[in-house]
């Protein structure tokens, strides 16, 4: 099976960089999603790691260490918008894609 | 930005009735998938499909039905509603040209089972 961590809840101030860590053990591990969700509201997509490294889109980053079972996401300029949950999800190899999602991390950003 | 629909959004029914959630999506996707959250837990994988024809059942296990009989649409039947069945439901597409594509997700169906 798959098990993936990470911290069910941060809180950080607006303007300021968040890092939320999201651990994995699984076999044939593939790559690792970032997905947004803000309360109510369906995941969107952030962003997709396959290779070790980080990766910059504007505000956001996401970082992988396939060797380690280990990514993060890095929240820069935090905003009041940001105020969501954020899902690490992992694929595995194979015919299909199969997704597992964590938990989610909710991030609460404060004045 | 992704074109894909559920509807209804939000539905609140009786025990023993049976209901079915509708999923569409416009961009062509091969693949597409149902997913179960409850409030404040993770997204479980309840049933997916490659391709016209094809379904299969996810990790979680769930008394729903889902069919694919056209490439854009993909609806989620239960036969007979039990309050166990309250959650979140959200349907995803991915374009299905192997592992790591993105998942699209509609905007889901808020299911109450009184």
């Amino acid at each position: 099976g798959q098990n993936i961590d990470q911290p069910t809840e941060m809180t950080a101030t607006e303007g300021a960089i968040v890092q939320i860590n999201c651990t994995y053990q699984t076999s044939g591990f593939n790559g690792l999603f970032w997905y947004q969700q803000h309360a109510g509201e369906a995941p969107t997509f952030l962003s997709y790691n396959v290779l070790d490294g980080l990766e910059e889109k504007g505000r956001f980053s996401s970082f992988l260490s396939r060797s380690k079972g280990y990514s993060y996401l890095l929240l820069k300029e935090l905003q009041m918008k940001d105020s969501a949950s954020y899902l690490c999800a992992v694929t595995l190899r194979g015919g299909y894609q199969k997704v597992t999602f964590g938990i989610g991390t909710k991030l609460q950003v404060i004045p | 930005e992704a074109d894909i629909y559920q509807t209804p959004r939000y539905l609140v029914i009786g025990t023993g009735k049976k209901i079915t959630l509708e999923c569409s999506q416009t961009m062509g996707h091969d693949k597409m998938y149902w997913y179960q959250q409850d409030p404040g837990m993770e997204l479980h994988l309840i049933h997916y499909s490659y391709g016209v024809n094809s379904t299969e059942k996810g990790d979680l296990s769930s008394e729903s039905t889902v069919s694919r009989i056209r490439t854009e649409h993909f609806p989620l039947t239960l036969e007979s509603a039990r309050p166990s069945h309250t959650s979140q439901y959200l349907c995803a597409s991915s374009e299905g040209r192997g592992g790591g594509e993105t998942q699209y997700f509609g905007p889901g169906t808020r299911l109450l089972v009184l």
